[in-house]
């Protein structure tokens, strides 16, 4: 069974652009989640979708937002791009909502310049 | 809210020693406790997890953790390390019902020859 699989690996954009990630979950998987991660701050949580839905959400400005299909796939998008946005983003997807393990993919480098 | 506390950012150790990435969380409700590792330029791989039951978990590359409730606690090991271990380490932490995690801020385990 193929596992998450984020695309592009990496991007390099420029600051005041725009960008967007995609993300497609393991078949069968409902939930994905989306996460940052940086040297200093770590992984944080941005947010989770659920059959289309937004779950829930971390304490991300307005300028990063989400989105699920009806076929589980997931994009987020980042608007007005800062160069403390450059990060790892990592996309994670379970089965169902509640305490099933994360599935992680190998994530998207963006390098803000 | 939940809070994971990882105290070495970064372990030494010699092949074939013993091991031990300690791991402690926070919270005021019940809680479902993970490690992950991270290899480079890769996501990150769930090691183990515990849900309830038996409070000493096991991996398949023969690392165990044991949920400690009342010293809050969920340390790693392992008796004999490899090279090919070298990785980062995350202890995450998610209330039950949820499956938003909470993760520390990772241990590199270093291990040489």
């Amino acid at each position: 069974k193929a596992g998450v699989t984020q695309t592009p690996r990496y991007l390099i954009k420029t600051r005041g652009q725009q960008v967007t990630l995609s993300c497609s979950p393991i078949s069968g998987h409902r939930s994905v989640s989306w996460y940052q991660q940086t040297p200093g701050q770590g992984l944080q949580f941005l947010f989770e979708y659920f059959s289309e839905t937004q779950r829930n959400k971390g304490n991300f400005p307005g300028r990063f937002s989400g989105r699920q299909f009806s076929n589980s796939r997931s994009e987020m998008n980042v608007s007005t791009l800062e160069l403390g946005d450059s990060a790892l983003y990592l996309c994670a997807s379970s089965l169902v909502v509640d305490n099933s393990p994360l599935h992680f993919g190998n994530g998207t480098r963006l390098t803000v310049t | 809210a939940q809070s994971v506390t990882q105290l070495d950012s970064q372990v030494p150790v010699f092949e074939e020693a013993p091991v031990e990435l300690r791991c402690n969380y926070s919270s005021s409700v019940s809680v479902y406790l993970f490690w992950y590792v991270q290899y480079p330029n890769q996501g990150l791989q769930l090691l183990l997890k515990y849900l309830s039951g038996s409070t000493l978990v096991k991996s398949i590359n023969g690392f165990e953790a044991e949920f400690n409730k009342s010293q809050t606690s969920f340390h790693l090991r392992k008796p004999s390390v490899h090279i090919s271990d070298t990785a980062e380490y995350f202890c995450a932490v998610t209330r039950s019902g949820y499956s938003t995690l909470t993760f520390g801020k990772g241990t590199m385990l270093l291990v040489s020859p």
